[in-house]
C-alpha cells in the first residue's frame, strides 16, 4: 500500500522560530511536492523536487526552503516562521506520468 | 504561467439530483488531469485522471470527467449526488515540461441537501 508519511499532525510554533516539516514516502517516488492548504485558495505550491538534490519553486516559495538530501525524504523548512505561514501543510509523491499520492497533512499555527 | 480554474467556489444540489463541477487549465500543450476529493478532516483521494485516450473518463463513487481539449476543460459530473459526496472537489494538471509540477484549483465546496 502507498504511503506518504508527514512527521507531524499538528504543530504549534512560535514567531520567528525555526520549523521544520518532514515527509517521507515509500513508494521510489522521483518526485516530491510541499503545498500549503487555506480556505478559499486550494492547495498552493511551494517547492518541489524532481530528483534528490534538485528543487524547483512553486508558486509561494518566499519564507520558504526545502531539502532533499534521500529519494525517499523531502523536508519543508520555515527559516523564521511568521504568522501569516499558519496553515495546513500537505506533502505528496509522484512517479512521472501517475497521480499524486498524498500525506495527512501537518497543521502549523504560529503565535 | 499555468493556472487551474474552479470558477464555482460553492455549489449546493439535492440529493438524487445531476451534478457537474467545473475545471480550466491555461496551458499549451495536453496535461495530465485529476480530480481530487477531500472530506472534511480527511485527506486527498483521487477520484479519476486523464492521461490520453478516450476523453471520456470514469472514476470512483460513480464520478467521470470530459476532457474538451477545445475548450481546455476538464469537467467533473455525476448522474445521482448523494449525501455523501458532501466534500470540497480540486482539479489538478500534471505539466511534464516544467519538471513534473503539479497544480491544483482553487477547489469547489459541494453541499448536498435533503
Amino acid at each position: 500500500d502507498v504511503k506518504v508519511t508527514q512527521s507531524s499532525r499538528y504543530l504549534v510554533k512560535r514567531t520567528g522560530e525555526k520549523v521544520f516539516l518532514e515527509c517521507v514516502q515509500d513508494m521510489d517516488h522521483e518526485n516530491m511536492f510541499w503545498y500549503r492548504q487555506d480556505p478559499g485558495l486550494g492547495l498552493r505550491l511551494i517547492y518541489f523536487s524532481y530528483d534528490v538534490k534538485m528543487k524547483e519553486k512553486g508558486d509561494i516559495p518566499e519564507g520558504y526552503s526545502v531539502s532533499r538530501e534521500k529519494k525517499e525524504r523531502f523536508s519543508l523548512i520555515l527559516e523564521s516562521a511568521s504568522t501569516n505561514q499558519t496553515s495546513m501543510y500537505l506533502c505528496a509523491s509522484r512517479l512521472t506520468g501517475i497521480e499524486a499520492f498524498f500525506g495527512q497533512g501537518t497543521r502549523l499555527t504560529v503565535v | 504561467a499555468q493556472s487551474v480554474t474552479q470558477p464555482d467556489i460553492h455549489i449546493t444540489v439535492s440529493e438524487g439530483a445531476s451534478l457537474e463541477l467545473r475545471c480550466n487549465y491555461s496551458y499549451g500543450a495536453t496535461p495530465y488531469l485529476f480530480w481530487y476529493v477531500q472530506s472534511p478532516g480527511q485527506g486527498l483521494q483521487l477520484l479519476l485522471k486523464y492521461f490520453s485516450g478516450d476523453t471520456l473518463v470514469q472514476g470512483i463513487k460513480g464520478f467521470e470527467a470530459e476532457f474538451k481539449r477545445s475548450q481546455s476543460s476538464f469537467n467533473l459530473r455525476k448522474p445521482s449526488v448523494h449525501w455523501s459526496d458532501a466534500a470540497e472537489y480540486f482539479c489538478a494538471v500534471g505539466l511534464m515540461e516544467y519538471g513534473n509540477k503539479l497544480v491544483f484549483g482553487a477547489g469547489t465546496i459541494l453541499r448536498v441537501k435533503s
